[in-house]
């Protein structure tokens, strides 16, 4: 079973607006990333939130982190066009190998 | 540029046939990893490799094998035993245990 679990699965939202999705983990973490993927494309990584750390600030992007409820938000300010991808959480457990296990991800549109 | 090259984009393959993706990345990195990706799924990590000569299972490693004789290369192989094998495949890397991966651009692979 995937560790993280986004909310919402989808989302629709008008350019300018911002964008909020949740993600929610099953055990303790080292720390928790956000991925953007363009559809057919890689991945990205946006940002790494580590488990003593509460709120990290990247450009129009804000994470939060929360460990005594085991869930991450991802605010998109000020939404763009440009911003329509999916975007995955992954949590670092801290087994060795530095392996990350991804959520199913959130698909954002971005509506002009 | 720095950064990790995966080919073939696109691969057909007829069933019980073997193929090999190949991922090599010029970024100096000592961790290599294989994902699998089903559609609106999120990423399950197939096999990864912390150094050269030496690589470990992931959660979904049954009819895949790797090797890691350089540094720069990962090549995956999914076998005929691999009874679902059409899926995008992404391979990343890491710089020791730094936690941010690079992915590449993706192979995906249809069994005709």
């Amino acid at each position: 079973s995937q560790q993280g679990e986004e909310d919402p699965q989808a989302l629709s939202i008008q350019e300018g607006e911002n964008a909020t999705m949740n993600c929610s983990y099953k055990t303790s973490i080292n720390n928790l990333q956000w991925y953007r993927q363009n559809s057919g494309r890689g991945l990205v990584h946006l940002i790494l939130i580590r488990s003593n750390e509460r709120e990290k600030h990247s450009g129009r992007l804000r994470v939060t982190l929360d460990t005594s409820k085991k869930s991450s938000s991802l605010l998109i300010t000020a939404s763009r066009a440009a911003d329509t991808a999916s975007y995955f959480c992954a949590t670092d457990a801290g087994a060795a190998g530095n392996k990350l296990t991804f959520g199913g991800g959130t698909r954002v549109l971005v509506k002009p | 540029d720095g950064g990790i090259t995966q080919s073939p984009k696109y691969l057909f393959r007829k069933e019980g046939q073997n193929v090999t993706l190949s991922c090599e990345q010029n970024l100096n990195h000592d961790a290599m990893y294989w994902y699998r990706q089903d559609p609106g799924q999120g990423l399950r990590l197939i096999y990864y490799s912390q150094i050269v000569n030496d690589f470990q299972k992931g959660d979904i490693a049954e009819g895949y094998s790797v090797s890691r004789e350089k540094k720069e290369s990962f090549p995956l192989t999914v076998t005929s035993a691999q009874k679902n094998p059409t899926a995008f495949y992404l391979c990343a890397s890491a710089r020791g245990n730094t936690g941010e991966l690079f992915f590449g651009e993706g192979s995906r692979l249809t069994v005709l």
